[in-house]
């Protein structure tokens, strides 16, 4: 079975700073995919970021990166330079690797960011 | 196309009522997963279709729930006889080709079961 956790129910920076969101999971897979899923108040989810786990090189996308720690299992978002849009609930995901089955995704319970002005 | 819908936004029902809500991919995407989302909690995985096929169900999906997508493009979901704890967001997402593939989703169904 596959588990993710986000120890971190909210946090609130100022805009402009670097908040970093934590994450980590458990599975049975050797290969995988994670992702970084952020839903803003009343309004869809939408991807932000996505790893590949046998790809060593952390994913970056403009201000968001992530910290893939396969061994630890451990899958942080940094986002740098915060802006007031950035406030949402970020979801942490996993799915595995698979030929042809298992195709869902696995969410943690999310962390609520508040950017403050 | 503007991204993936589902029909109502909102439903209110009694309890031991039939309800039934519809989603409409991403033209052109042959996965379609719904999963469902209560408060403060993260989606949790129901069931996916890649064209008009049900390829995997969650142990979440009990026989009240059934969900279909016959021509590969639009799905139903329908919950038999709801009960209290069947009131939820639920969401529909889709995508195109392979596992890594981005899931966009749509804007949800608010079920409340009074």
């Amino acid at each position: 079975a596959q588990t993710v956790t986000q120890s971190q129910p909210e946090m609130s920076v100022q805009e402009a700073e670097t908040v970093t969101l934590s994450c980590t999971y458990d599975t049975s897979e050797n290969n995988y995919y994670l992702f970084w899923y952020k839903q803003p108040p009343s309004r869809q989810m939408i991807l932000v970021i996505r790893q590949e786990a046998y790809k060593q090189q952390n994913a970056t996308e403009n201000r968001f990166s992530v910290n893939f720690q396969k061994a630890a299992k451990s899958f942080s978002l940094k986002i740098s330079d915060s802006q007031l849009g950035d406030t949402a609930m970020y979801f942490c995901a996993q799915k595995p690797h698979s030929g042809g089955g298992a195709d869902g995704l696995t969410f943690g319970k999310g962390t609520h960011l508040i950017i403050q002005p | 196309d503007t991204g993936v819908s589902q029909n109502p936004r909102h439903k209110i029902t009694k309890r031991g009522q039939n309800v039934t809500f519809r989603c409409d991919p991403i033209s052109e995407h042959n996965r379609l997963y719904w999963y469902r989302q209560t408060l403060g909690q993260g989606p949790e995985f129901l069931t996916y279709f890649q064209n008009e096929a049900q390829l995997e169900k969650s142990r979440l999906l009990s026989d009240r729930f059934s969900a279909e997508r016959p021509k590969g493009s639009f799905s139903t979901l329908e919950i038999q006889r709801t009960e209290q704890g069947d009131s939820a967001m639920y969401l529909c997402a889709s995508s195109f080709g392979t596992n890594y593939n981005e899931q966009f989703f749509g804007p949800g169904t608010r079920l409340t079961v009074l």
